[in-house]
């Protein structure tokens, strides 16, 4: 596709479920950003991937998230035994180049996760 | 605290009003970015802006970029009810470092 894009773009899961959110980056892009933003506010770094490996993995608010991403393509973010607190859109970004070299990030539309 | 804090919080303001969003930093960056997202979207790229004392023009949006490298500010001149949206600003500190965005500001343009 032309763009990054995200699935689900709606997850509504009871309160201990695991949920997997789905990124898939811009072809060829070889940093991947995971960020999470509540309502109204700001975005909250979660990881970074270079490629498949992730040198920045500092904003995982938790053990019961996890992330990976294979074949320096599709990136999946893992959510166990999820809580309310984790009720949030959940955005994907990549870039084409090394963070820093003032490449733009590319934005998916999010996946909006409601733990009820 | 926010590796990069952005002031206001919100703003609310008439059309034809101008505007100013504050992004501010103790780090130095080599690059800063501005974004706007729009409900339900991603953000989206307006301007970076990577010498100190740059500053860029896109149409009624002027960006500068701090002397010292560690603080942004957005101008917006005679806004319009289509400028509302959350404003990001985001830094890079070096070359092969990740994004690190501001906690946003939340402009409203009223008709």
């Amino acid at each position: 596709g032309a763009g990054v894009s995200q699935s689900p773009s709606n997850k509504v899961t009871e309160k201990g479920k695991d949920v997997e959110l789905r990124c898939d980056p811009i072809s060829g892009h070889t940093a991947l950003y995971w960020y999470r933003q509540s309502l109204g506010q700001g975005l909250e770094f979660l990881i970074y991937f270079q490629g498949n490996s992730a040198p920045d993995k500092s904003g995982l608010p938790s053990d019961r998230f996890s992330a990976e991403r294979t074949g320096g393509s599709v990136s999946t973010l893992t959510i166990q035994r999820t809580q309310q607190e984790d009720s949030a859109v959940y955005l994907c970004a990549s870039s084409p180049r090394t963070p820093g070299d003032n490449t733009e990030a590319f934005f998916g539309q999010g996946t909006r996760l409601t733990v009820v | 605290t926010q590796l990069l804090e952005q002031s206001p919080q919100f703003l609310s303001i008439q059309e034809g009003e101008n505007l100013t969003v504050y992004c501010n930093s103790s780090s130095v960056f080599s690059s800063l970015q501005w974004y706007r997202q729009e409900p339900g979207e991603g953000p989206v790229l307006l301007v970076t802006v990577v010498t100190g004392g740059e500053v860029k023009k896109l149409k009624r949006l002027t960006f500068q970029f701090g002397d010292a490298r560690k603080d942004s500010s957005l101008h917006i001149t005679a806004a319009q009810p289509g400028d509302t949206g959350l404003y990001l600003c985001a830094g890079a500190k070096a070359a092969g470092n990740k994004l690190t965005f501001g906690g946003g500001t939340r402009v409203l343009v009223k008709p």
